[in-house]
């Protein structure tokens, strides 16, 4: 991930919409991917992984698609709900290297 | 499985005071767990790497006299504040797992005063 820190960016939907969360990575070392939610006050709450032999994996309603060329991770979430509403994390790691968080999005759900 | 458990979850103290936080792994061994520190609005920055039995990995411009760091079993790791400012006021946050992907305790909300 490219953690700039600075600003948070937001993706409002409405419940029942579809979202999509997009990130940027910049090592093209890395080759597994996490994604995580973060309610306020908590920590990071793994969502789905996959690994660089992949480009596509579901979860129960969460997506995760790896573009590899462009260095560029997705997360899908489907029937968004009010529940869903938090900062998502996309997280990049090399090997055995350390995992790098990337700036964060927070999604708001409306009733 | 792999819970990783954080205590406390807040503390507010007086500045200058050392303030300890633990990160215990509940039903695995880790032998390596991560603390991470995170402002408000920001994203998760490593500090440093806790490694049983030896010493820790600190991040560039992480102070390690500053922020110490004990990982004495497998199932147990602190963060030392010493001597806490105003200026180190933040949210801490540990993980570990026994495996991928890495697990988060659920932070520790410090605000020194």
């Amino acid at each position: 991930g490219e953690s700039v820190g600075l600003h948070l960016p937001t993706l409002s939907v409405q419940e029942g919409d579809n979202s999509i969360i997009n990130c940027a990575y910049s090592n093209s070392a890395s080759d597994y991917f996490i994604w995580y939610k973060q309610e306020s006050g908590k920590g990071p709450q793994f969502i789905i992984d996959i690994r660089s032999n992949m480009d596509k994996r579901q979860g129960q309603r969460v997506t995760v698609l790896l573009n590899k060329t462009v260095k560029h991770l997705s997360l899908q979430i489907a029937a968004t709900q009010p529940g869903d509403s938090a900062v998502y994390f996309c997280a990049d790691k090399p090997g055995f290297q350390k995992l790098v968080f990337g700036t964060g999005t927070r999604l708001l759900v409306s009733p | 499985g792999a819970v990783v458990s954080q205590h406390p979850s807040w503390v507010i103290c007086k500045s200058g005071t050392s303030v300890k936080i633990e990160c215990r792994s509940l039903d695995f061994q880790a032998t390596t767990m991560f603390w991470y520190r995170q402002f408000p609005k920001q994203s998760l920055m490593l500090m440093a790497t806790s490694n049983e039995g030896s010493k820790a990995t600190y991040e560039q411009g992480v102070e390690k006299d500053k922020f110490l760091i004990n990982h004495a079993s497998l199932t147990l790791s602190t963060l030392t504040v010493t001597s806490a400012h105003p200026e180190d006021s933040s949210f801490y946050i540990c993980s570990a797992s026994p495996d991928q992907p890495q697990h988060f305790g659920d932070g520790t909300r410090l605000s020194i005063l």
